[in-house]
Parts: structure tokens; C-alpha cells; sequence
């Protein structure tokens, strides 16, 4: 298995400009999730979905928009990027058992982009 | 306001020395989870705890969550210099609905010097 799966590894945008990072994985999990790391700020949840057809907002949504068509993908847009948007981005998956949720969460390499 | 405060921000030792890393919140977790991270990568679960004052050990790491479930500490014994990296604790809160959401703390950067 390959896990979780994030491309671009690096990106530089012009304000204004948009673009899609790409996540997948390949665990059968249900709940997939989108965090950004700034220094001395700590992970912020920015989307996250609980199944294929099902998102919802976490801390930080703004400026960004997701959509959930499949179990294994779990797409971030950005539609007129932003200075305030650098930072690195990681997408991550977890599962149930038996309808309860154990909150691990596997993280994929990140995504470092620059809004210049 | 930071729901989950950790401390110390940063710890530089030499191999060899005990260390302990704290993570405390005024909210009750149903669970708390540890995670490393290393530069240029994701963060890597090491344990969850989700019963007041359970002891997990692993290897030279001990975890203690606390017995109220409002926090959590991290003791590594013998500290090696491949245990250099982001500490992060995450909590799931009790919310009795479910909880998809995991709160993170900032983070402890540990630096072992050999």
C-alpha cells in the first residue's frame, strides 16, 4: 500500500492564481482531512469529509474549497491564492470500526507552497 | 485561544538525558494521541490513550494521560539522537457525538545532541 499519497511536493503561485492539491489514498479509510502547518501555529484543520459526498468545515476554511466523489480522493482548492495561504499542506485519513471513530490519523508527505 | 498548550515550545539535550514533554487543556478528551514528526515529512502516530491515568509505554517513551482526561505527558528515557524531531499531541474531544475532529497542540521541537 502506498498510503497517502500528496502531489505537488513543492509549489510556488502569484497571488490571484489558483490551483488543486492533489491527495489519495489507498486504505479504504472513510474520513479524510486537510491541515496546514505554520511555525508556532501547530496543525489547523482546514476541510474535512467523513465519506464520499460528505464535507464539511474545520478551523481555518476559508479560501479553500473541497469535494469529496470517491472514497480515495480528497482534492484542496485554492481559487485566488493568497500571501496568508503559504504554508505546508498534509492531507490525512483515519477510519471506524464498528462505528466508532479511533481518531489515528495517517498523514501523507505534505505540500509546501509559496504565495508570492 | 490554544485548546491544547504544550510545553516546553523548545528542548535541546545531550543523548543520554531524561526528558518530559507536557500537553494540558481545561477540556476533557475521549482521546489524546502522540505524534512525531521529522523535517520535509508527515506526522507519525506513536500512541493513543483513552482511559484516565493509562501508562503506555514504548520503548524508552512513556505516556501517561491524566486521570481528569484534560492531559497527557510524554517521558523519554535515555534520549538518543534519533529521537530529534516535532512532538505533537492531538486530542479528540468528548464531545458525545462522535468526534471527528482532532485538536493539535503547537508542538515541542526536541533536539538531542550526541
Amino acid at each position: 500500500n502506498a498510503g497517502v499519497t500528496q502531489t505537488p511536493k513543492f509549489q510556488v503561485l502569484k497571488t490571484g492564481q489558483s490551483m488543486t492539491l492533489q491527495c489519495a489514498q489507498d486504505m479504504n479509510h472513510e474520513y479524510m482531512s486537510w491541515y496546514r502547518q505554520d511555525p508556532g501555529m501547530g496543525l489547523r484543520l482546514i476541510h474535512y469529509s467523513v465519506g464520499a459526498g460528505i464535507t464539511d468545515q474545520g478551523e481555518v476554511p476559508n479560501g479553500y474549497n473541497v469535494s469529496r466523489s470517491t472514497t480515495e480522493d480528497f482534492p484542496l482548492r485554492l481559487l485566488s491564492a493568497a500571501p496568508s495561504q503559504t504554508s505546508v499542506y498534509f492531507c490525512a485519513s483515519s477510519y471506524s470500526i464498528s462505528g466508532r471513530w479511533y481518531n489515528e490519523q495517517f498523514f501523507g508527505p505534505g505540500t509546501r507552497l509559496t504565495v508570492l | 485561544t490554544q485548546l491544547l498548550e504544550q510545553s516546553p515550545q523548545f528542548l535541546s539535550i545531550q543523548e543520554g538525558e531524561n526528558l518530559t514533554v507536557y500537553c494540558n487543556s481545561s477540556s476533557v478528551f475521549s482521546s489524546l494521541q502522540w505524534y512525531r514528526q521529522e523535517p520535509g515529512e508527515g506526522p507519525v502516530l506513536l500512541v493513543t490513550v483513552v482511559t484516565g491515568g493509562e501508562v503506555k509505554k514504548l520503548k524508552r517513551l512513556t505516556f501517561q494521560f491524566g486521570d481528569a482526561r484534560k492531559d497527557s505527558s510524554l517521558h523519554i528515557t535515555a534520549a538518543q539522537p534519533g529521537d530529534t524531531g516535532l512532538y505533537l499531541c492531538a486530542g479528540a474531544l468528548d464531545s458525545g457525538a462522535g468526534s471527528y475532529q482532532l485538536t493539535f497542540g503547537k508542538g515541542t521541537k526536541l533536539s538531542v545532541i550526541p
